[in-house]
């Protein structure tokens, strides 16, 4: 069975610090997606990435990072010079093309607050 | 990227009641599906909506509380039936585009509130 963990449940930092949040996920598959999501306070669900499992390239885009390591099942993100407006809460997610289509399997999120 | 959107945005409801919610996809779809979100919680697939045949439900969630249509490729509703306050959650609606497989977007949700 597939599962998402991000142990982080909450994190505050104070703007511009940078921070990274930590997802390891578990999968039977070859074959799987990863996914973030941002979901600011007015509670929409807003895509970030989607990672295939066969590519373990980091990627960078503008503040964002993130970082893929199959070796240790982990997909970290992080947000370079955090801004306030960062502030939501973050899912990482995981699909198992496989064996359950697009269905995805959430983590359960970690709270990120950026203090001015 | 697909733009979804859902109705109501959020209502509030009497115990014993039902609410349909519908969601709407600006072009056609493989795949959609519902998620509920409790209060502070994760999301939790509910069940995937499959366009012209009944709903594929995930372990805990069963028709008769959820019932789920899909009559063609950009459109599904999901009911919530006889509320009670445990039903308080964020319901969401999600899709995968034709051409992005497994590149899910998800709608603004509906916030709803038993009391």
């Amino acid at each position: 069975a597939q599962k998402v963990t991000q142990a982080q449940t909450e994190i505050s930092v104070v703007e511009k610090e940078d921070v990274t949040l930590d997802c390891v996920y578990e999968t039977r598959d070859t074959t799987y997606y990863l996914f973030w999501y941002k979901q600011p306070p007015s509670g929409e669900l807003v895509f970030l990435i989607r990672r295939n499992s066969f590519d373990e390239q980091n990627e960078i885009s503008g503040r964002y990072s993130w970082n893929f390591q199959k070796s240790t099942s982990s997909f970290n993100f992080t947000i370079t010079a955090s801004q306030v407006v960062d502030s939501a809460v973050y899912f990482c997610a995981l699909s198992e093309r496989e064996t359950s289509g697009s269905r995805l399997t959430f983590g359960e999120g970690t709270q990120l607050t950026v203090n001015p | 990227s697909a733009v979804i959107s859902q109705k109501p945005s959020r209502d509030i409801c009497q115990r014993g009641t039902s609410l349909t919610i519908q969601c709407q996809v600006d072009s056609q779809v493989t795949m959609m599906f519902w998620y509920r979100q409790q209060p502070g919680q994760s999301l939790t697939l509910i069940a995937t909506a499959n366009q012209g045949s009944e709903a594929t439900y995930e372990s805990g969630f069963v028709i008769d509380k959820f019932p789920i249509s899909r009559p063609n490729l950009t459109f599904s509703t999901l009911t919530v039936s006889n509320m009670s306050p445990e039903d308080s959650s964020i319901y969401l609606c999600s899709a995968v585009g034709s051409r992005s497989y497994n590149e899910q977007f998800f709608g603004p949700g509906t916030r709803l509130t038993v009391l």
